[in-house]
């Protein structure tokens, strides 16, 4: 059984450029859910997708974008980067739908850094 | 709006001693309880999950938490903790989207 993995590991932008980030699923995962973890913090829940659909989004801006493939690999986008977006972004796939009751599994994270 | 606190930044014990680390959250309606371990240079991984029935749920190496409703607390607790259980706890609470409380650093000495 493939776990959740992300690419790239490390990246570096500059204010104002955008940045995409990917993740695989675990294998015969359906949902993938995505997370920002500023340093010292928890992660902060950015949206998740279901069946290529947005099913749940957090406190973030229009700027934070993203797709879910037939696949159930998916993409981050960050549009107009600001020194603040530094962090550690953590993709995470479950089975099942829905923002209650399911295991979520982590992949190792992006850490993007934007000067 | 919902949110979760953990009380404890860092918590430094010595190998065989009891461990109690605590959460609470605030949310009016249902919730789903986790506690994730994120081990140095490894990632999140589930501890255990509380979504309904026995408030005190067993999870992995020994670890368990239990779920007091009316105080919205799912406190973490082992008995005798390891050098190996060295890392970063996180609770989550699954109420509207899943919320992360800001972490507990354990660092247990041999």
């Amino acid at each position: 059984e493939t776990g959740v993995t992300q690419s790239p590991t490390h990246l570096i932008k500059t204010r104002g450029q955008q940045v995409t980030l990917r993740c695989s699923s675990q294998s015969g995962h359906n949902t993938v859910s995505w997370y920002q973890q500023a340093l010292g913090q928890g992660p902060q829940f950015i949206f998740q997708y279901y069946r290529e659909e947005e099913n749940g989004r957090g406190n973030f801006p229009p700027r934070f974008s993203g797709l879910q493939f037939p696949n159930y690999s998916s993409e981050l986008n960050v549009n107009a980067l600001e020194l603040d977006d530094s962090a550690l972004y953590l993709c995470a796939s479950s089975l099942d739908y829905g923002l209650a009751g399911y295991e979520q599994y982590f992949g190792p994270g992006t850490r993007l850094t934007v000067t | 709006a919902q949110s979760v606190s953990q009380h404890n930044h860092h918590v430094i014990l010595s190998e065989a001693a009891s461990l109690e680390l605590g959460c609470n959250y605030s949310y009016g309606g249902t919730v789903n309880l986790f506690w994730y371990v994120q081990y140095p240079g490894q990632h999140l991984q589930l501890l255990l999950k509380y979504f309904s029935g026995d408030p005190l749920v067993k999870g992995i190496k020994g670890f368990e938490a239990e779920f007091i409703k009316s105080k919205f607390s799912f406190n973490l607790r082992k008995p005798s903790v390891q050098w190996s259980d060295t890392a970063e706890y996180f609770c989550a609470v699954n109420g509207n989207d899943m919320r992360f409380g800001a972490g507990t650093r354990l660092t247990v000495k041999p």
